[in-house]
């Protein structure tokens, strides 16, 4: 497609439960990247995958937080024993891994824990 | 660290001009990005700086002076549908790729 699509567009879940969030990238890019945004406020990064693996996953908040990219370009963020916390909109946004490197971001997925 | 301050809210008029400013801390910067994001959508790519001066693309305008760790988005004849939330974002050279954003400007246009 042209843009960045992500599933669910929302999904909401019991607390203790196991999601997973689907992003497929703009087709060619080789960088993606998974953030969160609570309301109110900026994305906050969580990982950024270059091709395959993890380049950089600091902003993982602990490890209930996985993500996985197996073959380079629909990545899958899962999160394990959900908790009310982790509600907010979980947005991916994929780049052409260049020097100047401007990310383009898909609608989310807004995350509602009861 | 990694503060990056933007105003909260700003008001506007229709066909106005409009200046929406952002700070940032200095050290190890490596590129400023703003964004538009309409409520409950993707944020969207406006201006990239990553020198000094003044960015124009159409109605829209970024400023960055460095040195001064501030940058600017200049929006002219505003319209309606410029009602949104304009986000700043910085890279820096020690972080790889991921951007670091401020919490946003909301911006209403009024007619």
């Amino acid at each position: 497609g042209a843009g960045v699509s992500q599933t669910p567009s929302n999904k909401v879940t019991e607390k203790g439960k196991y999601v997973e969030l689907r992003c497929d990238p703009i087709s060619g890019h080789t960088a993606l990247y998974w953030y969160r945004q609570s309301l109110g406020q900026g994305p906050e990064f969580l990982i950024y995958f270059q091709g395959t693996g993890a380049a950089d996953d600091s902003g993982l908040p602990n490890d209930r937080f996985f993500a996985v990219r197996p073959e380079g370009s629909v990545s899958t963020l899962k999160i394990q024993r959900t908790e009310r916390g982790d509600s907010a909109v979980y947005l991916c946004a994929s780049s052409k891994g260049q020097a100047v490197d401007t990310q383009y971001f898909g609608p989310g997925t807004r995350l509602t824990v009861l | 660290g990694q503060n990056i301050d933007q105003p909260t809210e700003m008001t506007a008029t229709e066909g106005a001009i409009v200046q929406i400013n952002c700070t940032y801390q200095t050290s190890g910067f490596n590129g400023l990005f703003w964004y538009q994001q309409h409520a409950g959508e993707a944020p969207t790519f406006l201006s990239y700086n990553v020198l000094d001066g003044l960015e124009e693309k159409g109605r829209f305008s970024s400023f960055l002076s460095r040195s001064k760790g501030y940058s600017y988005l200049l929006l002219k004849e505003l319209q309606m549908k410029d009602s949104a939330s304009y986000l700043c974002a910085v890279k820096r050279l020690s972080s790889a790729r991921q951007l670091t954003f401020g919490s946003g400007t909301q911006l209403t246009v009024l007619p």
